[in-house]
């Protein structure tokens, strides 16, 4: 079945520090890719996607890369802000079709914390 | 534009008591419609997802029911909650058409 997997946090950095949280996944054909982030005591809001092999999705500074041969779409952001500071998912959803299709498999999350 | 409403926001309810969370989207016609749950320190996990009235996929054996009485309702139901019922409810919406989801603000359920 699809799974996704996260590197475990939580994250700790300081302000404008580059971060990198890990993403790799496995899934049958040609998974869509996503980032959702999850402000405190909110719902998850959608960060960035990709939909195919090489695509780069980007929003508020976030960026990642949809990679087949290592089958990761990790997130990178080149300087964090203390209002960065969320619990961010990485997530697929297969395109294969059968019972899978149109489904979400998220990842179990990160949190990342930003300090000044 | 489309909106997807979820209440209450926090819920405090005793052992063996009944449960229902109400969701309901605006602005869009023949949504799925999913329920997530968010246990604490965990991941998301897919609990049902409707593609139409009346049509409901349970995705892990549980506690738990769904119904989608009406086109852009969906309810979460317990005759009677368990401990391990708490945690944080999320009911999402997306479109055929569409790969993303949108998310309600959710409900956070503790169980006493």
């Amino acid at each position: 079945g699809n799974s996704v997997t996260q590197m475990e946090g939580p994250v700790t950095l300081s302000e404008e520090a580059f971060l990198t949280i890990n993403c790799t996944y496995t899934a049958t054909g040609y998974p869509s890719l996503f980032w959702y982030v999850q402000y405190p005591g909110e719902g998850l809001q959608l960060l960035l996607k990709a939909t195919k092999a090489d695509d780069k999705g980007s929003n508020k500074g976030f960026e990642a890369t949809y990679r087949k041969e290592t089958t990761s779409f990790h997130l990178e952001k080149g300087s964090v802000q203390v209002s960065d500071s969320a619990v961010y998912f990485c997530a697929l959803m297969s395109n294969a079709g059968g019972t899978s299709y149109g489904k979400l498999t998220f990842g179990q999350g990160t949190i990342l914390t930003v300090h000044p | 534009s489309q909106t997807i409403h979820q209440w209450p926001a926090t819920l405090v309810q005793p052992v063996g008591s009944p449960l229902s969370l109400e969701c309901t989207v605006e602005g869009t016609s023949n949504p799925n419609l999913y329920w997530y749950r968010q246990a604490a320190g965990r991941g998301l996990q897919l609990l049902f997802y409707s593609v139409g009235i009346g049509q409901i996929s349970s995705e892990v054996p549980q506690n738990l029911s769904a119904s989608r009485p009406q086109d852009r309702q969906f309810i979460l139901s317990s005759k009677k909650l368990l401990l391990s019922d708490s945690g944080f409810y999320l009911c999402a919406w997306s479109g055929d058409l569409t790969l993303s989801y949108t998310f309600g603000s959710g409900t956070r359920l503790t169980v006493v």
